[in-house]
């Protein structure tokens, strides 16, 4: 089956910088999703990558390289707040289907 | 109400119990989404309705069953459930199934199975 593979937990400091990546099989993906999940809520969309590059959206950047099968989602100037878990998930393209990683929970030490 | 609404909130529930989980969003959508998330386990998709027709079916066991009355509304029937079914299960909505539509998640239901 198509695997997403993402580091189970992170620790940054407040105000620092972080990277969480995500990899997966190159065939039958289509794009990448970034969503934020505080404990106890529901996801929350962050972005959505299609094509190779950086998009950047306030504090928050993705980035994708298709042929390499890999993503990242950046985090600056980091906040108490951010502490959550971020799954990253792909779009295969055979069937729109949308497969979740198993998140990276991100705690923010101050 | 605005968003994605689920009720009820939290449900312990015996094995040989059926009861339903509702979900309702209020956001125009044409699609709506059931999710299953266990502890330690990627999110898993159980089932896809489209303008009401379920699109897609995980290979959910039938102790699972979705009803979609409407465009806004999305029930998940439970019965003669087991304990590894215990999870959170997520309810979201999107423009239209499949593609790059942004999904809009509810809080989710805490099930407990005893």
């Amino acid at each position: 089956g198509q695997n997403i593979d993402q580091p189970t937990e992170m620790t940054a400091t407040e105000g620092a910088i972080v990277q969480i990546n995500c990899t997966y099989q190159t065939s039958g993906f289509n794009g990448l999703f970034w969503y934020q999940q505080h404990a106890g809520e529901a996801p929350t969309f962050l972005s959505y990558n299609v094509l190779d590059g950086l998009e950047e959206k306030g504090r928050f950047s993705s980035f994708l390289s298709r042929s390499k099968g890999y993503s990242y989602l950046l985090l600056k100037e980091l906040q108490m707040k951010d502490s959550a878990s971020y799954l990253c998930a792909g779009l295969m393209n055979r069937d729109d289907k949308i497969i979740f990683g198993k998140g990276t929970r991100l705690h923010i030490l101050p | 109400e605005t968003g994605v609404t689920q009720t009820p909130r939290h449900l312990v529930m015996g094995m040989t119990n059926k009861k339903s989980l509702k979900c309702e969003q209020h956001l125009g959508h044409n699609a709506m989404y059931w999710y299953k998330q266990s502890a330690k386990k990627p999110l898993e998709l159980m089932f896809v309705y489209n303008f009401k027709e379920q699109t897609e079916n995980n290979s959910v066991p039938s102790r699972f069953s979705p009803e979609c009355p409407n465009s806004s509304h999305l029930f998940l029937h439970l019965h003669t459930l087991q304990p590894e079914d215990s999870a959170l299960y997520l309810c979201a909505s999107s423009q239209a199934s499949g593609g790059s539509y942004e999904q809009y998640f509810g809080p989710g239901t805490r099930l407990t199975v005893t």
